[in-house]
C-alpha cells in the first residue's frame, strides 16, 4: 500500500508568517491529493483537491502544489483562525484512501 | 440545509458490535457515495470504506475486511456502518463523509459519533 508521510508533525509560527507543510507519497499518485483542515474539536474541512485546486469558500492564503510523490500546502500569511491540524489524503485508488499523519499548526 | 446527521455516542463491551447511522438531508442521497472515517482520541484520520447508496455496492479498507459492514436505507436517506468484534483499540470518533461527485475526496462530513469500547 502507498504510505503518506507528512512533515513536520507540528510547527509553531507567528501571525503573518508563511507556513509550508509537506506530504510525501511512497509511490507516485499523480495529482490525486486533497488537503483538510481540522480545528480543535471540529470536523475535518476540505481545503484543496487535485493537489492545487482551492475548494469554494477557502481563503486565498491557502495554496497547494505538487505532483507525483511530493506535495505542499502553504499558508501565505498565518492567521489565528488557522490553528488546526492539517491532513493530506491520497485518492488515486478507491481501494485505499489513505490520510497522512497530520501536521499540527500553532501560533507562537 | 445540506448535512449529514449521525447517531449518538455508544458504549460497548469488547466482543460486541456497534451500528452507527448517518442521515443525509438537503441533497439526493443516492447520488453520492458515503464513506466512513474514524479518529482515535488525539490521533489521525483513518479511512474505513465506502458505500454507494444507489447500488449498495461497498469497498472496505483491508484492515477492516470481515469486521465492517456498510449498508443503507434509501427510504430514509440513511447510511449505516456496523463494526463487529469490538476491541479497546476501536474506541474512536466515527465520521461519515460524502464523496464528491467528481472524485474520491470528501466535501461534507457528519459531526462524528464517539464509540467507546470498555469492559
Amino acid at each position: 500500500d502507498i504510505q503518506m508521510t507528512q512533515s513536520p508533525s507540528s510547527l509553531s509560527a507567528s501571525v503573518g508568517d508563511r507556513v509550508t507543510i509537506t506530504c510525501r507519497a511512497s509511490q507516485g499518485i499523480s495529482n490525486y491529493l486533497a488537503w483538510y483542515q481540522q480545528k480543535p474539536g471540529k470536523v475535518p474541512k476540505l481545503l484543496i483537491y487535485a493537489a492545487s485546486t482551492l475548494q469554494s469558500g477557502v481563503p486565498s492564503r491557502f495554496s497547494g502544489s505538487g505532483s507525483g510523490t511530493d506535495f505542499t500546502l502553504t499558508i501565505s500569511s498565518l492567521q489565528p483562525e488557522d490553528v488546526a491540524t492539517y491532513y493530506c489524503q491520497k485518492y488515486n485508488s478507491a481501494r485505499a484512501l489513505t490520510f497522512g499523519g497530520g501536521t499540527k499548526v500553532e501560533i507562537k | 440545509q445540506v448535512q449529514l446527521v449521525q447517531s449518538g455516542a455508544e458504549v460497548k463491551k469488547p466482543g460486541a458490535s456497534v451500528k452507527v447511522s448517518c442521515k443525509a438531508s438537503g441533497y439526493t442521497f443516492t447520488s453520492y457515495d458515503i464513506n466512513w472515517v474514524r479518529q482515535a482520541t488525539g490521533q489521525g484520520l483513518e479511512w474505513m470504506g465506502w458505500m454507494n447508496p444507489n447500488s449498495g455496492n461497498t469497498g472496505y479498507a483491508q484492515k477492516f475486511q470481515g469486521r465492517v459492514t456498510m449498508t443503507r436505507n434509501t427510504s430514509i436517506s440513511t447510511a449505516y456502518m456496523e463494526l463487529s468484534s469490538l476491541r479497546s483499540e476501536d474506541t474512536a470518533v466515527y465520521y461519515c463523509a460524502r464523496r464528491t461527485f467528481v472524485d474520491w475526496y470528501f466535501d461534507l462530513w457528519g459531526r462524528g459519533t464517539l464509540v467507546t469500547v470498555s469492559s
